[in-house]
């Protein structure tokens, strides 16, 4: 079964750092692309990041320069190192496969909250 | 950017009646357009791809319609199953992917 489990999600400071986490089974992250997508509470989807198969990462502008998508092709994950977060980070983030241009495989979520 | 703007935020109709759910995009993006389902306390769900082609498993009563910059979603007659937010996504020039900012089906 193809799947997507995040983790990694919690209560951060203003300023501070987390790493996100996006285990996939089911395929190989390498041949893949691999994608962050955010929800803020109540909001609608927003796109983070993106890591193509021969590596390239893109990012949205919100998140250029504190952000960074990589994978570990031996583990089968993503991550998703976030620094100098903001109260706008706060959100459940959503790692996504891209298949044909479409986000075909969702994971579960994990939930990001920034607050002193 | 590719901005995508839906309407309406909310539409409420009861069981059985038809949901028309629009979308626009702010250039065109030929037919690369998808539409995503997400009801409460869940991930998104790929519904419609390529403006009006249904993902695996999805029922013959949702259909997509138009291209360049105008799209339309319609289920055919709502199911109590059907009531979530759909969003629109353009795959047509990215990054960015872009979605639009969500229609929530309630019911009536």
């Amino acid at each position: 079964e193809v799947q997507l489990v995040e983790s990694g999600g919690g209560l951060i400071q203003p300023g501070g750092s987390l790493r996100l986490s996006c285990a996939a089974s089911g395929f190989t992250v390498s041949y893949s692309f691999l994608t962050w997508v955010r929800q803020a509470p109540g909001k609608g989807l927003e796109w983070v990041a993106v890591i193509y198969a021969d590596g390239t990462e893109r990012y949205a502008d919100s998140v250029k320069g504190r952000f960074t998508i990589s994978r570990d092709d031996s583990k089968n994950t993503v991550y998703l190192q976030m620094n100098s977060l903001r109260g706008e980070d706060a959100a459940v983030y959503y790692c996504a496969r891209i298949q044909y241009q479409l986000l075909d495989v969702w994971g579960q979520g994990t939930t990001v909250n920034v607050s002193s | 950017e590719i901005v995508m703007t839906q309407s309406p935020a909310t539409l409420s109709d009861s069981p059985g009646e038809r949901a028309t759910l629009s979308c626009r995009a702010s250039e065109s993006v030929g037919r690369n357009l998808a539409w995503y389902q997400q009801k409460p306390g869940q991930s998104p769900r790929l519904l419609i791809y390529y403006a009006s082609t249904r993902a695996t498993g999805v029922p013959a009563r949702f259909s997509g319609s138009g291209s360049g910059t105008e799209f339309t979603l319609t289920i055919s007659s709502l199911q109590s199953e059907d009531f979530a937010v759909y969003y629109c996504q353009q795959y047509n020039n990215w990054p960015p992917l872009t979605f639009g900012g969500g229609t929530k089906v309630e019911i009536k």
